[in-house]
């Protein structure tokens, strides 16, 4: 069974800085997708980036990127120029293309400093 | 557009009864899935269906039952509601073609 791993329950970062959230993954897979998704005090889940694992670049969304090592089973978010509004828990998650289950870590808890 | 739409939004629940969480989506997505959220677990994968018609076990099936009644909906029915189901119940639809996955919006249970 695949699993997703976030090593850092909490983290924090002062504003207009950039912090890094680690995620690793363990899957006998060679062709998945991975995603983070950013949960608010409002309980919604969004989506802030995918990345499919068959592609070698890096995907980003604005302020947000991601640093893919395939090979290491790596998949760790950068959030630059950090805002208010990023305060969240943030998921890693994890599905394989030929399954419908989509595994996520237990997430990682980002406060931002003023 | 209302995406996914998941009532009731709170729920107390004694120990034995029994309810149904509803869950309609209007995006003609044809997978759906039930997740349960718990303090320092992550999301785990109560229940999915990929198309109508079609349901699967996730990882925490225990306890639960899903009703896939049409595209739209997919209903997860509690039939004796125990204390360690006390959680936070999202559904969530999937675009095929991006891999988007959309929430609705929880349902907070408990039951004492």
């Amino acid at each position: 069974a695949q699993t997703v791993t976030q090593s850092q329950p909490e983290m924090s970062v002062q504003e207009a800085e950039t912090v890094t959230l680690s995620c690793t993954y363990d899957t006998s897979e060679s062709d998945y997708y991975l995603f983070w998704y950013k949960q608010p005090p409002s309980r919604q889940m969004i989506l802030v980036i995918r990345q499919e694992a068959y592609k070698q670049q890096n995907a980003t969304e604005n302020r947000f990127s991601v640093n893919f090592q395939k090979a290491a089973k790596s998949f760790s978010l950068k959030i630059s120029d950090s805002q208010l509004g990023d305060a969240a828990m943030y998921f890693c998650a994890y599905r394989s293309r030929g399954s419908y289950q989509l595994t996520f870590g237990k997430g990682t808890k980002l406060s931002v400093i003023p | 557009n209302a995406g996914v739409t998941q009532t009731p939004k709170f729920q107390v629940l004694k120990t034995g009864q029994s309810m149904t969480l509803q869950c309609a989506q209007d995006m003609n997505h044809n997978s759906m899935y039930w997740y349960r959220q718990d303090p320092g677990m992550g999301l785990r994968l109560i229940y999915y269906s990929a198309s109508e018609g079609t349901t699967d076990k996730g990882e925490v099936p225990n306890g639960y039952n899903v009703s896939r009644l049409n595209k739209r909906e997919f209903s997860l029915r509690l039939e004796s509601a125990a204390p360690s189901q006390t959680s936070v119940y999202f559904c969530a639809s999937r675009t095929e073609w991006n891999e988007k996955l959309f929430f609705g919006s929880g349902t907070q249970l408990s039951v004492l």
